[in-house]
């Protein structure tokens, strides 16, 4: 079966660090990748999407960008925090090739100070 | 452009209550629709999902969801509220190709005794 990993679940960043964060997928090949944000009290925001291999979408513009090295890594990551970058965000795939629903990972609480 | 309505942010109902929590769609192609369930810092799990099959979608813990084309609709029901339920509820449809999903903005069901 499918699983998705997302770490760290909980981070506290001051303003002006930088951020990574991490997803992979395991138990399929080449699927679809997403990052979404949570804003307190708000729905999810996408913020990019990847197809492939290097091939990355941004969906708004902002402080952050995204990368997939591998198959099945996802990588958020800014080079200087904001404070507006504070959030919950949740890595997610789906199945290529059909119309089919996303699988989410746990969470990472982000917190900028 | 596919866009998602959830009607009330808040709902409360008592346990062994219907539970009804309200989604609408704008969709310019035929929708693919999803229910998701969200409990405190965690991840989103899917709860039921709407892909052009039949009308009345019958999904996980006691929930279902009946799709109507006339009325732009995919309201979420539960004929009796568990003390479990208490979560947040997302209604998302699917649009701009590669499974991109466009949320609502949540419902935060409260069950009390």
């Amino acid at each position: 079966s499918q699983t998705i990993h997302q770490w760290p679940a909980t981070l506290v960043q001051p303003v002006g660090s930088p951020l990574s964060l991490e997803c992979t997928v395991e138990g399929t090949s080449n699927p679809n990748l997403y990052w979404y944000r949570q804003a307190a009290g708000r729905g999810l925001q996408l913020l990019f999407y990847s197809v492939g291999i290097g091939q990355i979408s941004s969906e708004v513009p902002q402080n952050l960008s995204a990368s997939r090295p591998q198959d099945r890594q996802f990588i958020l990551s800014s080079k200087k925090l904001l404070l507006s970058d504070s959030g919950f965000y949740l890595c997610a795939w789906s199945e290529s090739g059909k119309q089919t629903e996303a699988f989410f990972g746990q969470g990472t609480r982000l917190t900028v100070v | 452009a596919q866009s998602v309505t959830q009607l009330g942010s808040h709902v409360s109902v008592s346990e062994g209550a219907l539970v009804l929590l309200r989604c609408n769609y704008s969709s310019s192609v035929p929708p693919y629709l999803f229910w998701y369930v969200q409990y405190p810092n965690q991840g989103l799990q899917l709860l039921l999902k709407y892909t052009s099959a039949a009308t009345l979608v019958k999904g996980i813990n006691g929930f279902e969801a009946e799709f109507k084309k006339s009325e732009t609709s995919f309201h979420l029901t539960k004929p009796s509220a568990h003390m479990s339920d208490a979560a947040e509820y997302f209604c998302a449809v699917s649009g701009g190709g590669y499974n991109k999903l466009i949320f609502g903005a949540g419902t935060r069901l409260a069950v009390h005794p």
